[in-house]
């Protein structure tokens, strides 16, 4: 089955600090696409940043990277210098060649001033 | 940037009436999703669809449910006799394939 596990339901951080937020995922598919998404208290669903399975190299969007380690099938999502602006939901996500994507339960993260 | 446009943002309905959600996803994209998020908690899928026909439902996808996309550019989702525990944010998504999930805006349903 596949499976994505989020396993903070929630997290804090100082503003300007690093903060990481796990994510687990299990299929059997040789080929998928790991994302993350942020849901702010307005609710739209904003992309983050995206990680294809046979990448070499961990994905990097601004102040976000993908801590993607294979073997342990784990793609965290790494904020750097936080920001009160990135309090939010934020989901992990996984697409298989089927084109279906699978939503963890999300964590909530909260910027401390 | 194109972007998946739903309508209306909101809505709010009477328990047993149907309701008809509309999305516009975007123009070169060939795969099309309906989900929803109870308040705060997590995102549910409901179908997805592929060259004009189901490609994939969930349990909560129902005969309650249905889907069309009636004209090649919009993409409904009509919800029969709606119930309260049908009250959520309802997404639309959209994809080329291979690539990202864009999302609506959701529309808010409220079924009183």
């Amino acid at each position: 089955a596949q499976k994505i596990t989020q396993t903070q339901p929630g997290m804090f951080v100082q503003e300007k600090e690093a903060v990481t937020l796990d994510c687990t995922y299990d299929t059997s598919d040789p080929s998928y696409g790991l994302f993350w998404y942020k849901q702010p208290s307005s609710g739209e669903m904003i992309f983050l940043i995206y990680q294809g399975s046979y990448d070499q190299q961990n994905a990097t969007e601004g102040r976000y990277s993908l801590n993607f380690q294979k073997a342990r099938k784990s793609a965290n999502l790494v904020i750097s210098a936080s920001q009160l602006g990135d309090s939010a939901m934020y989901f992990c996500a996984m697409v298989l060649t089927s084109n279906q994507f699978y939503f963890g339960t999300g964590t909530s993260l909260t910027v401390i001033p | 940037e194109p972007e998946v446009t739903q309508t209306p943002s909101h809505q709010v309905t009477q328990m047993g009436q149907e309701v008809i959600l509309r999305c516009v996803p975007i123009s070169n994209h060939l795969y099309f999703y309906w989900y929803r998020q109870i308040l705060g908690q997590k995102v549910e899928f409901l179908v997805s669809f592929y060259n004009n026909e189901i490609s994939e439902k969930s349990e909560i996808f129902d005969d309650q449910f249905s889907v069309e996309r009636p004209d090649g550019s919009n993409f409904t989702l009509k919800i029969r006799s709606t119930k309260l525990e049908d009250s959520a944010m309802y997404f639309c998504a959209s994809t080329q394939g291979g690539s990202p999930l864009h999302f609506g805006n959701g529309t808010r349903l409220t079924v009183t």
